[in-house]
């Protein structure tokens, strides 16, 4: 298996623009994870599905942004407007049983709003 | 918010030497994993302890862990230069499938 994939791994936009990350988990895994990682905040969760359903989205600091997981085998978390303060490497995990096994991370995708 | 507080935030040892970090949760867990990130890379699982388990061996590391005190330590003997990266300690909680990460130390080892 490939591992987890996240697509794009670098993206630079502008305040105000639409941004969307794009997350392929390892096949037969039931959960998908979306963190964020911060100098100033660390690493924070932000929501994760089972199965596709979003199970706990406490974590998803605004409205602004939005996760969805219409199958098995992809995962998208979009930030609609965009704002400097977005800017943060964004990754994706998965994993098959979390009380018993680890989770798999993906590379991440560096985002930065200017 | 962070569960887990790591001490040091940062470590600086010569290549051979043992590298000891530790790290403090605050509420009762299921179990605890610890994970290393290199710079610019994803997280890569390093090893997971459950409650019920007070130490544990994978190669060189070694991970003990105190829920009476509501700590745990990570052990990478033998350093290599390969070892420098950031190390974090993960907790799951109880009925959650949620992993709270600390704040990490950076370890540097200089060959």
């Amino acid at each position: 298996d490939a591992g987890v994939i996240q697509s794009p791994r670098h993206e630079v936009t502008e305040m105000g623009q639409e941004v969307t990350l794009r997350c392929k988990p390892i096949s037969g895994h039931d959960y998908l994870f979306w963190y964020r990682q911060t100098m100033m905040r660390g690493l924070e969760l932000l929501i994760y599905f089972n199965n596709n359903v979003p199970i706990d989205d406490s974590g998803m600091p605004e409205d602004r942004f939005s996760a969805k997981m219409p199958n098995a085998s992809f995962s998208t978390l979009k930030i609609q407007p965009s704002e400097p303060r977005d800017s943060a490497v964004y990754f994706c995990a998965s994993s098959f049983n979390p009380g018993q096994y680890e989770q798999y991370f993906g590379p991440g995708t560096r985002l930065t709003v200017t | 918010s962070q569960q887990g507080e790591e001490d040091p935030q940062a470590l600086s040892i010569q290549e051979g030497e043992n590298a000891t970090m530790n790290c403090s949760y605050k509420t009762s867990i299921n179990n605890l994993q610890w994970y290393r990130q290199n710079s610019g890379r994803g997280l890569v699982h390093l090893i997971l302890i459950r409650s019920n388990e007070r130490e544990k061996h994978s190669g060189r590391l070694r991970v003990t862990l105190d829920t009476s005190k509501k700590s745990s330590s990570l052990l990478i003997t033998a350093s290599r230069a390969a070892d420098t990266a950031s190390y974090f300690c993960a907790t799951e909680g109880h009925n959650t499938d949620k992993l709270i990460f600390g704040t990490g130390t950076r370890l540097q080892v200089f060959p």
